[in-house]
């Protein structure tokens, strides 16, 4: 089955450094989507991406999805306290109806 | 209304206990979904309903069993469940599958 894989698991930054999660598709995903997961929250749509190459920014946030559609990014310019959470992406297959989930990863910011 | 409800926000039940977790969205959405997620792991999915019907069931164990009574409405039936079971239920809608997901916050479910 489709398999998703997400690295790194934890991130320990300081505060004001930058952080960057990683996701690759075993097959070519549609479209993939990111959410953000505040600890003892829940999912929280960030965006989606369906272009190949596309760049999409939000703010302090800047998300890739590669030429390939196997693979994305999801960056983050000077951390702040509020960035806290479980950043996971989530990929889409061609016609099918479910997302699935990369394992996500942490980020614990240090003030 | 951009808000997914979900009742109870916890629920403790036996091994032989039958209960039910309930699920609500306004949006006009036409895609619902349940996950599974336990702690410090990724949401899994379980279910997928997409105008009222349903689309995908991902190999969950006969003692979970879906129901959407409307398109408003998702209702997931517990019975004989086992302490693995023990999780947060999470409850998802969309405007249809390939868009993007509004997550209600979850049930807490300790099966004991």
């Amino acid at each position: 089955g489709q398999q998703v894989m997400q690295i790194p698991q934890y991130q320990h930054v300081q505060e004001g450094e930058d952080f960057t999660t990683y996701c690759n598709s075993s097959t070519t995903l549609s479209n993939i989507q990111w959410y953000k997961q505040r600890p003892g929250g829940h999912p929280v749509f960030l965006i989606q991406l369906v272009k190949s190459g596309e760049v999409k920014k939000q703010k302090r946030l800047t998300f890739q999805f590669g030429e390939a559609k196997k693979n994305s990014s999801l960056h983050i310019t000077a951390t702040q306290t509020t960035d806290v959470g479980t950043y996971f992406c989530a990929g889409r297959r061609g016609g099918a109806d479910g997302l699935t989930f990369g394992k996500g990863t942490h980020l614990i910011i240090q003030p | 209304d951009t808000e997914v409800t979900q009742t109870p926000k916890h629920l403790v039940m036996g091994m032989t206990n039958k209960k039910s977790l309930k699920c609500e969205q306004h949006m006009g959405h036409r895609a619902m979904y349940w996950y599974k997620q336990k702690a410090k792991k990724p949401p899994e999915l379980m279910f997928v309903y997409s105008y009222e019907k349903l689309s995908i069931n991902e190999s969950v164990p006969s003692r979970f069993s879906p129901e959407c009574p409307n398109s408003s409405l998702l209702n997931l039936h517990l019975h004989a469940l086992q302490p693995e079971d023990s999780a947060l239920y999470l409850c998802a809608s969309s405007q249809k599958t390939s868009y993007e997901q509004y997550f209600g916050p979850g049930t807490r479910l300790t099966v004991t």
